[in-house]
């Protein structure tokens, strides 16, 4: 069974540059995930999905961040424009079960 | 004050000993208790699920959780180099969808 699948893999961009990030989760998981993880923390949850709809972005920055989830499947995360700050790794996972959330190998930002 | 604490070591080890690796969290509505391993420049991987309190074994690996303590650990037995990564604990509420992750403990075994 493939995994989630993530690009790209890396990205480095300048700050006020418009980036996105793609994600195809594990055939059949309804249940989709953008996190946020910086350097020795773990992973915050930016946005989760419910098949289509985005049923918890509280904590997704909404003036610059957006993110989309066509017919269910995979989804995609935009910042535009990036900040220094943005600098993280994104990971996405998905989940069939309650609990059981299976993460891809993630995106590592860079903004110069 | 964070929700979950873990202690983000490096904890060094020789290979076959026994490593305990420890959270503790404030919410006492937490019922799921997650483990995961992270190995440098991959996304986390799950290693053990718990449901409320109790053990839970998995070959090399047991997950322990004291609620009344609001206290978790994972054991490893049999240490080897390849255990070596990042471990964070995570925590849900019951009928809930969000998880709460530990800021990881970086465990490096020695052979």
């Amino acid at each position: 069974e493939a995994g989630v699948v993530q690009s790209p893999r890396y990205k480095i961009i300048e700050k006020k540059q418009p980036v996105a990030f793609w994600c195809n989760p594990i055939s059949g998981h309804n249940t989709l995930y953008w996190y946020l993880q910086n350097l020795g923390q773990g992973p915050e949850l930016l946005i989760r999905y419910e098949n289509e709809e985005a049923v918890d972005d509280s904590q997704l920055p909404k003036d610059r961040f957006s993110a989309e989830r066509l017919k269910g499947v995979d989804s995609t995360l935009k910042i535009q424009p990036a900040e220094l700050g943005d600098s993280a790794v994104y990971l996405c996972a998905s989940s069939f079960r309650v609990g059981e959330q299976y993460f891809g190998p993630g995106t590592r930002l860079t903004v110069t | 004050q964070k929700e979950v604490e873990q202690d983000p070591g490096p904890l060094s080890v020789p290979e076959g000993a026994i490593v305990s690796l420890n959270c503790t969290y404030s919410n006492s509505a937490f019922q799921y208790f997650m483990w995961y391993r992270q190995y440098s420049r991959k996304g986390p991987e799950l290693l053990m699920y718990t449901y409320s309190s109790g053990n839970k074994e998995d070959g090399r690996f047991t997950a322990q959780v004291d609620k009344s303590s609001k206290y978790i650990s994972l054991f490893i037995r049999d240490s080897q180099p390849s255990d070596s990564a990042t471990y964070l604990c995570a925590m849900m509420v019951e009928y809930g969808n969000k998880l709460v992750f530990g800021a990881g403990t970086i465990l490096r075994v020695k052979s």
